[in-house]
């Protein structure tokens, strides 16, 4: 159990192009995801918190309007880069909460972005 | 300032020996300690430890929690080539960040055939 799956696994854009990636949580539902990323030989970064039918809280230094969102169902978020640059560049990672009571995140295998 | 941290960052040793990788943390409103392993993708979850002194086994990794002294350690017993990963420990808090993890650095282990 606590399968969390991420679609595109990577994915390869133009500067200036929107791309979203969606994060499910497969076999539970997941009230709460996080969004991470990670640059080569470095520990994961958050980038926000997702409460489901909530808007998700953002870390400081992470642009809002660049990195949306989604978090529509239990199961289902999404992460969209807008206006992508070749600096939005890399590995995003989402995370799922095992449910309300676990503080376990189950994490997806992630996504590699590439920005040409 | 929240911090965890690990040690040692890197780690090379032979099939068959044992390893001990160590996590200390200062982090306010403690509420659990996470341990993920990390190949080329995504942390895969190890173990959860939220109580002092319980050991939590699975196969030949195990890993204990000292809540006064605030550490953790995982233990790697007859390792082989497939242990090699980075080894990542993380805090949860309680309060209003509750679930968000704390990572430390990482240990990467490398085991020679």
């Amino acid at each position: 159990g606590a399968v969390v799956s991420q679609h595109p696994s990577w994915v390869i854009c133009k500067s200036g192009t929107s791309v979203k990636i969606e994060c499910r949580s497969l076999d539970f539902q997941a009230t709460t995801m996080f969004w991470y990323r990670q640059f080569p030989k470095q520990s994961l970064m958050l980038m926000a918190t997702s409460n489901e039918g909530s808007k998700a809280t953002y870390e400081q230094g992470v642009e809002k309007d660049k990195f949306l969102i989604n978090h529509a169902s239990l199961t289902l978020s999404t992460l969209t880069v807008t206006s992508a640059h070749p600096e939005d560049s890399s590995f995003y990672i989402c995370s799922a909460r095992g449910g309300p009571g676990t503080d376990t995140q189950y994490f997806g295998p992630g996504t590699r972005l590439t920005v040409l | 300032e929240d911090k965890v941290v690990q040690s040692p960052l890197s780690l090379v040793v032979h099939e068959g020996d044992t390893v001990t990788l160590n996590c200390s943390y200062e982090v306010t409103n403690f509420r659990s300690l996470l341990w993920y392993k990390q190949e080329k993708k995504a942390p895969t979850f190890l173990f959860m430890l939220t109580s002092s002194g319980i050991e939590k086994k699975s196969g030949r990794l195990s890993s204990i929690l000292d809540k006064k002294e605030l550490f953790s350690i995982l233990n790697i017993t007859a390792t082989q080539t497939g242990d090699s990963a980075i080894y990542l420990c993380a805090v949860v808090r309680g309060g209003s960040t509750l679930g968000r993890l704390y990572f430390g650095r990482g240990t990467q282990l490398t085991v020679w055939p």
